[in-house]
């Protein structure tokens, strides 16, 4: 059973704080990895993705992957309470039709 | 990011009738979607995988004979749900697989809130 770990949380901060969500992954062989945002009672909303190992910037949000640890991260720079939501990590396998295999998510709260 | 769009929002009806959802690329073609629902406040549930031109690839425990799948052409997927019943509410959302420039990202739609009475 492929499994995707994260810490469901509440992670909370203040504004202008750095957000750091953790996600492990059990399936050695797992090629991409992506970060969704996901407010209340919305669809999620893809913010990153990251194939290789290293980090990923784009804006206030870096992905760092490590497949050797099968650990991928999301770090938010600068948080704003428009931040606060569920961030859910998903992770794709090679030669799985493309299924993603999301985590339960972590709840995000970023305090003014 | 690529947009995709799910028709109606919500809906509400009645329990024994059948509801029809469409999901549909927007500026992208996408041989593969995929279709979930959510529970409130639970983890998203992949329903089944959506290939165009051919059928559809269903999740252990989803009837197949419920949630008919047809994935007609490239940019637009629907989800019917027969005889729909009140343990059928739930908030179905479509997700597009997006292949240019060789990646793997999938969008997801806005969501379709169905309530059976």
């Amino acid at each position: 059973q492929k499994e995707v770990e994260q810490n469901s949380g509440p992670l909370s901060v203040p504004e202008g704080a750095i957000a750091s969500l953790n996600c492990t992954y059990s399936d050695r062989v797992s090629q991409s990895f992506f970060w969704y945002r996901q407010y209340s009672g919305k669809s999620p909303e893809l913010i990153m993705s990251i194939y290789s190992n290293g980090d990923k910037e784009d804006g206030r949000f870096t992905a760092q992957l490590n497949k050797a640890s099968q650990y991928v991260s999301l770090l938010i720079r600068d948080s704003q309470p428009s931040d606060s939501a569920t961030y859910l990590c998903a992770v794709n396998e090679r030669g799985s039709n493309y299924k993603l295999t999301f985590g339960k998510g972590t709840l995000l709260t970023v305090n003014p | 990011g690529a947009v995709v769009s799910q028709h109606p929002s919500r809906v509400i009806c009645k329990s024994g009738t059948s509801v029809k959802i469409e999901c549909r690329s927007l500026d992208f073609q996408a041989t593969t979607m995929f279709w979930y629902r959510q529970f409130p406040k639970k983890s998203l549930m992949l329903m089944a995988t959506s290939n165009e031109g051919s059928k559809a690839t269903y999740e252990q425990g989803v009837e197949k004979d419920k949630f008919l799948i047809n994935h007609a052409s490239l940019t637009l997927s629907t989800l019917t749900v027969t005889s729909a019943h009140p343990e059928d509410s739930s908030f179905y959302i479509c997700s597009a697989r997006d292949s240019r420039e060789g990646g793997n990202e999938q969008f997801f739609g806005p969501g379709t809130r169905l309530t059976v009475l």
